[in-house]
């Protein structure tokens, strides 16, 4: 699976939107996307996914730049409880492992 | 749906004590999977299995053993326990449509295990 680059932290304004960056330069054809989030303590979630195009559910919007190489999570009003570490990952649809970077830790300041 | 459920929450062992994680789920799902996390660092998959009977080892198996019995539970055993394995470990479920790249793996709330 390709490897991923994102920042170490980032820090957003509640109500504001957050976006996190993701570098996924080496990406296959047929690697997806995968954003998911770890709250303090607690077991990762998931976020969003997308192949090629741009994904919209009810937590955030997936943004995937035209050459994939690089794609952005949105949190289109950060709160609080946003506060989290959000792990990109890419990953071929026939390996069903996941494998987790270092991740970006956001924070939503009050 | 419990989702995906692990016990015990905190476990305390002596070196070279054995116990056993265990992990259920109740969504019918296929695909089980142990990961572990250390202090500041992302997870790590120990053990991962495809179906009943069949499991496959990750990125830092040794020391662990699991099995398969039913599509419900994948227990993870620690044979002989070290310092080094002082870590969270979550467990994680996933169903078919993995394979297809369009579905999601659901953790569980984690085992916090120190060894001393």
């Amino acid at each position: 699976d390709a490897k991923t680059t994102q920042p170490t932290s980032m820090d957003c304004a509640e109500g504001r939107a957050a976006n996190l960056p993701c570098n996924h330069s080496t990406i296959s054809g047929n690697e997806y996307v995968y954003w998911y989030r770890q709250i303090h303590s607690q077991g990762p979630q998931y976020i969003i996914h997308g192949l090629k195009n741009n994904e919209t559910n009810e937590m955030a919007s997936l943004i995937i730049t035209e050459d994939r190489k690089s794609s952005t999570l949105i949190l289109p009003h950060a709160t609080l409880r946003d506060t989290a570490v959000y792990y990109c990952i890419v990953r071929v649809g026939s390996n069903y492992k996941l494998t987790f970077g270092k991740g970006t830790l956001l924070t939503v300041n009050p | 749906n419990a989702g995906v459920t692990q016990t015990p929450k905190f476990q305390v062992l002596k070196t070279g004590q054995s116990m056993t994680l265990q992990c259920a789920q109740d969504m019918n799902h296929e695909y089980m999977s142990w990961y572990r996390q250390d202090p500041g660092m992302g997870l790590r998959l120990i053990h991962y299995s495809v179906g009943a009977g069949i499991t496959d080892q990750g990125e830092v198996p040794n020391g662990y053993n699991v099995s398969r019995s039913t599509t419900e539970d994948f227990p993870l055993r620690l044979l002989s326990a070290a310092p080094s394995q002082t870590s969270v470990y979550f467990c994680a479920s996933t169903s078919g449509g993995w394979a297809s790249g369009g579905d999601t793996q659901y953790f569980g709330p984690g085992t916090r295990l120190t060894v001393l």
